[in-house]
């Protein structure tokens, strides 16, 4: 079963907005939150991550807020452009485990 | 340094038959992780291997194994291949440890008709 839960499963905002995608988890023993942006035809590259020790993390127009008690992360896009449309994955792994578990994927279509 | 590289890109099989990928990691990497991507399924951890040991294994059928070779190359194999065995097939790398950061290949399309 899924172990990491993803929504939206599809999002559409328009340029200069801001695209949220949430996860949940029940395996408390996840302790590393990775979000990975994939384009058509490419493999998965890591956007950005954090760990449950932070609330939040920011890397330029990209934002993960974590709320470890809930068990949900959520990733922000803030001023989104068209070349963030793209397919966004959470996933969660545990300490010293080398195994990642994926959400199943959100697609986001910017319009200009 | 040139990114994780897989080959055959795309590949066509009939049901029953074996399929070998390839993947070559980023120079330096140990580490070689598989997933398999699926509309229905999302990505799927295989296994992962290490100085050419296995250390970690999803939950896949035994049709699918894998090897590493002392140039941290690695290979995976599906036996007797199945129609839902249609997927793109991940290889990713890492340097460090457990949460070092994944590089993924572009990957291999395998359609199974």
């Amino acid at each position: 079963q899924q172990q990491v839960k993803q929504s939206p499963q599809s999002l559409i905002v328009q340029k200069g907005g801001i695209s949220i995608i949430n996860c949940a988890y029940e395996n408390t023993a996840f302790d590393y939150f990775p979000w990975y942006q994939q384009f058509p035809g490419k493999g998965p590259a890591l956007l950005i991550a954090i760990r449950p020790d932070v609330s939040e993390k920011k890397e330029g127009r990209f934002t993960i807020s974590f709320n470890k008690s809930a068990k949900q992360f959520s990733l922000h896009i803030m001023d989104s452009q068209p070349g963030d449309s793209a397919t966004y994955f959470c996933a969660a792994s545990m300490r010293n485990d080398y195994k990642l578990s994926f959400g199943a994927g959100t697609t986001v279509t910017v319009r200009a | 340094k040139a990114g994780v590289t897989q080959t055959p890109r795309y590949l066509i099989k009939t049901r029953g038959q074996q399929v070998t990928l390839s993947c070559s990691p980023i120079s330096g990497h140990r580490s070689v992780s598989w997933y398999q991507q699926t509309p229905g399924q999302g990505l799927q951890f295989l296994f992962e291997y290490f100085s050419e040991t296995q250390r970690n294994k999803g939950n896949f059928p035994g049709r699918f194994s894998g090897r590493q070779f002392s140039n941290s190359r690695s290979e995976m194999n599906v036996s007797t291949l199945e129609l839902g065995d249609s997927a793109l097939y991940l290889c990713a790398s890492r340097e460090g440890g457990p949460q070092g950061e994944q590089f993924f290949g572009p990957g291999t399309r395998l359609t199974v008709l």
